[in-house]
């Protein structure tokens, strides 16, 4: 696609339930990271893939937390569980490879996520 | 550890003044690279600059520019004459070399541009 998309832009769950955010990158770029933004906080770095294979996940919080990018191409992030706590914006970003240290990430919209 | 501090929390400026942003960073690694990206109400984050460690010109985009300073560890961005689309959250970031793609993002600066 022309740009990094995310579904749904906002999503309200009761607490103890379970959310899967969908990510999908920017055609043909190798890398794609997920971030967690707090309101007034910088994004924060939860982890990241190279094709399929999750090169970094030291970011994830618990082990409620999880991702996966099974073909190589759109990431699902799901958190089973969910506390008040991960009430935050999740964004998703791609870049053409995390290898090449030069090229920049461009992100989505994100998915505000609202644990009541 | 990588760190990055953006000490203004918020800044208000009326339009046509300059204002600059200051971020300063802190790393080991010998090569990095530093980003701006710009949040506005919409929320989306929007890619501006990136600056490779080793390249200390500074830049020049229209109304932006762009100080880097190894010395200070400083990647203060300028915004001149500004204008009341120019509101919006900045937000300063850093990646090792070797970091894969990971950025560290300072806290921000929101900054208020008035008619």
């Amino acid at each position: 696609g022309a740009g990094v998309s995310q579904s749904p832009r906002y999503k309200v769950t009761k607490r103890g339930q379970d959310v899967a955010l969908r990510c999908d990158p920017i055609s043909g770029h190798v890398s794609l990271y997920w971030y967690r933004q707090a309101l007034g906080q910088g994004p924060e770095f939860l982890t990241y893939f190279n094709y399929e294979a999750q090169q970094d996940k030291s970011g994830l919080p618990n082990d409620r937390f999880s991702a996966e990018r099974p073909e190589g191409s759109i990431s699902t992030l799901t958190i089973q569980r969910t506390e008040q706590r991960d009430s935050a914006m999740y964004r998703c970003a791609s870049s053409l490879s995390g290898q090449l240290a030069n090229t920049e990430a461009f992100f989505g919209q994100g998915t505000r996520l609202t644990v009541v | 550890a990588q760190k990055v501090t953006q000490a203004q929390t918020e800044i208000s400026v009326v339009e046509k003044e300059d204002v600059t942003l200051d971020c300063v960073y802190e790393t080991r690694d010998t090569t990095y690279y530093l980003f701006w990206y710009k949040q506005p109400p919409s929320g989306e984050l929007v890619f501006l600059i990136r600056r490779n460690s080793f390249d200390e010109q500074n830049e020049i985009s229209g109304r932006y520019s762009w100080n880097f300073q190894k010395s200070t560890s400083s990647f203060n961005f300028t915004i001149t004459a500004s204008q009341v689309v120019d509101s919006a959250v900045y937000f300063c970031a850093l990646r090792g070399y070797n970091q894969g793609g990971k950025l560290i993002f300072g806290q921000g600066t929101e900054l208020s541009v008035k008619p």
